[in-house]
């Protein structure tokens, strides 16, 4: 079945530096979205990606879709302590459900 | 628009008990999933109603878990008997627009 590998597990950064997370499917993708949890709470829907190559942008952040559609990054400019939580990519094979099969998530710690 | 709502919010139940946990989607749509994440892993597709019914129930883990949508309106997700492995937070969602899916607040389910 499909599998989506994310990388760091965690990242411990300094406010103002910049992070990225990184995810690789196993198999192509229809689409990718990312959520971002904050402590105790719930996926949040950041954005969703379905063209190969397609890059978006949300103030600070960044999102790439790779040319092949099998690997996605999540980029954050000189972060803020807001940015703190669990980053997760999700993909969708396209198979007419909306079945999400996430990545294991980077938790992003921002050190004041 | 009313958002995805759950509870309880937190269950804690001794191994071998029988847990029950709802979820009350937004009306009007007919979609909803069933999510899971076990501590440190991924958020994991359990299963995937249309309306009343089982569109795809190939995520739940063994015969101890049953879910059911009365009606097509809420849902229900109960675990019988508990055992130590279930514990994780259990999130129902609902893809909206273009796919990217709606998360309820989740609950935490601690077995012990």
């Amino acid at each position: 079945g499909q599998q989506v590998m994310q990388i760091p597990q965690y990242q411990h950064v300094q406010e103002g530096e910049d992070f990225t997370t990184y995810c690789n499917s196993s198999t192509t993708l229809s689409n990718i979205q990312w959520y971002k949890q904050r402590p105790g709470g719930h996926p949040v829907f950041l954005i969703q990606l379905v063209k190969s190559g397609e890059v978006k942008k949300q103030k600070r952040l960044t999102f790439q879709f790779g040319e092949a559609k099998k690997n996605s990054s999540l980029h954050i400019t000189a972060t803020q302590t807001t940015d703190v939580g669990t980053y997760f990519c999700a993909g969708t094979d396209g198979a007419g459900s909306y079945q999400l099969t996430f990545g294991k998530g980077t938790k992003l710690s921002v050190i004041p | 628009e009313a958002g995805v709502t759950q509870f309880p919010s937190h269950s804690v139940i001794e191994k071998g008990q029988t847990v029950t946990l709802r979820c009350d989607p937004i009306s009007g749509h007919d979609n909803l999933y069933w999510y899971r994440r076990v501590m440190g892993k991924e958020i994991k597709f359990l299963l995937h109603f249309v309306k009343e019914s089982k569109q795809d129930e190939s995520g739940m883990p063994n015969n101890r878990f049953l879910a059911e949508r009365t009606g097509g309106t809420y849902s229900t997700l109960k675990v019988q008997p508990a055992e130590l492995e279930d514990s994780g937070v259990y999130f129902c969602a609902q893809p909206r627009g273009s796919g990217e899916q709606y998360f309820g607040p989740g609950t935490r389910l601690t077995v012990t």
